[in-house]
Order: C-alpha cells, then sequence, then structure tokens
C-alpha cells in the first residue's frame, strides 16, 4: 500500500508553546488529507479535513484558530496546535486518499506531550 | 453514513481463521464497507474494502451478504501479530470522511 509518513514521532512542549506535525505522502500525491485526534482508550475522531490549496474544513467543536491546517503541496500537509495545554495531549494521526485506488491510507501518528 | 455494530471483543487461537462480523444494516446502495485495523499506538492500517461483492487480498477477505446489512472479514490464518483492534466502517467513498467507532479488539492466542 501506499506510504504516509508523519514527523515528529513524538514531541513534549510546554504549555503555551506551538508545536507543528508534518504529513506526508511518500509515493503519491494527495489533493485530500485529514487529520484526526486520539485520546487514551478511545477511538479516533476526525479534526479536520485538507484540500490543497484550499481551506481546511473543520469538524464541530475543533478549533480552526488553535489546530492550524496547511495543505500547500500535494505531498504536504500541516497541523500545528497553537498555545497547545496540557488538554491538547494526545495522538495526532494524518491521512491521505490515494487518488483512483479510492483509499485513505494513515501515517504512524504523533505522540504530543504538553507539560 | 451508516452506523456499524461490531462486538468489543473476540479472540482467536494463532493458525485458526478469525470472523470478524459487522453488521450494518442502515448501508445505503452507494456505499463501502471498509475494514481497517490499529496495532497498539500506530496508524491505523488499511485492510479490504467493498461495494456488493466479496473481496479478497493479501491480507484478508471479505464477505458481505447478499442484502448488504452484514459483513465479515476473516483473516485466514491469524498470528500473534493481528493482534489489533478492527475497525468497520460505511462511508459513501474514501475521499469522504471516516467514522471510526470502538471496532472490535482481537487478541490472537498462542
Amino acid at each position: 500500500g501506499a506510504v504516509v509518513s508523519q514527523h515528529p514521532s513524538w514531541v513534549i512542549c510546554k504549555s503555551g508553546t506551538s508545536v507543528k506535525i508534518e504529513c506526508r505522502s511518500l509515493d503519491f500525491q494527495a489533493t485530500t488529507m485529514f487529520w484526526y485526534r486520539q485520546f487514551p482508550k478511545q477511538s479516533l475522531m476526525l479534526m479536520a479535513t485538507s484540500n490543497e490549496g484550499s481551506k481546511a474544513t473543520y469538524e464541530q467543536g475543533v478549533e480552526k484558530d488553535k489546530f492550524l491546517i496547511n495543505h500547500a503541496s500535494l505531498t504536504l500537509s500541516t497541523l500545528t496546535v497553537t498555545s497547545a495545554h496540557p488538554e491538547d495531549s494526545s495522538f495526532y494521526i494524518c491521512s491521505a486518499r490515494q487518488p483512483g485506488i479510492d483509499t485513505q491510507y494513515f501515517g504512524p501518528g504523533t505522540r504530543l506531550t504538553v507539560l | 453514513d451508516a452506523k456499524t455494530t461490531q462486538p468489543p471483543s473476540m479472540d482467536c487461537a494463532e493458525g485458526r481463521a478469525a470472523n470478524l462480523p459487522c453488521n450494518h444494516s442502515t448501508i445505503s446502495g452507494n456505499e463501502y464497507v471498509y475494514w481497517y485495523r490499529q496495532i497498539h499506538s500506530q496508524g491505523p492500517q488499511y485492510i479490504i474494502h467493498g461495494l456488493k461483492n466479496n473481496e479478497t487480498n493479501e491480507m484478508a477477505s471479505l464477505i458481505i451478504t447478499e442484502d448488504r446489512k452484514s459483513s465479515t472479514l476473516i483473516l485466514p490464518h491469524a498470528t500473534l501479530r493481528d493482534t489489533a483492534v478492527y475497525y468497520c466502517i460505511v462511508t459513501w467513498a474514501s475521499g469522504s470522511r471516516l467514522t471510526f467507532g470502538e471496532g472490535t479488539q482481537l487478541t490472537v492466542n498462542p
């Protein structure tokens, strides 16, 4: 299957700082990427849909000014958690849709811990 | 997207077939059935998907009932590495958002 990478795989930051997470499709171009969040012992929750060259679409309850998404190229989407707080600590996972294959492929996830 | 119902947990002996059921009684004609799995602390892994016909790939087989109200994912020879949470998701197309339920925790025992 197609490969999606994320960087970093884990990050620890202080409260009030910003953290950027990168999601890359390594062997295909993705016009659409998705960002999910997963708290311990819970399922994945979709945060936003990212379309290349346009503004992201956020799910209800997700603060767009806090979770900034940029999809500047067909192989890269970034999620920036601004002014992070301990309650933002979570597992953040991206996925990318491979055109013509009708399948979303997921990255390995980024573990964010806010102190 | 149609709602899916899966058992919370299942056990399987190593080397035996694992049959994971999923109910999706409200599925509409153009909705696909997708299966993903998530091994602890990793991103979900795509397994297989189908619309109406049964499907098979190198990982698994997907059996969809004729009325499309339920399906079964079959891992023909389960290994310890197949221990994971398995998610059955119904959606219009892969470009659509995926709504993850609680899934089935499959534990493969030696």
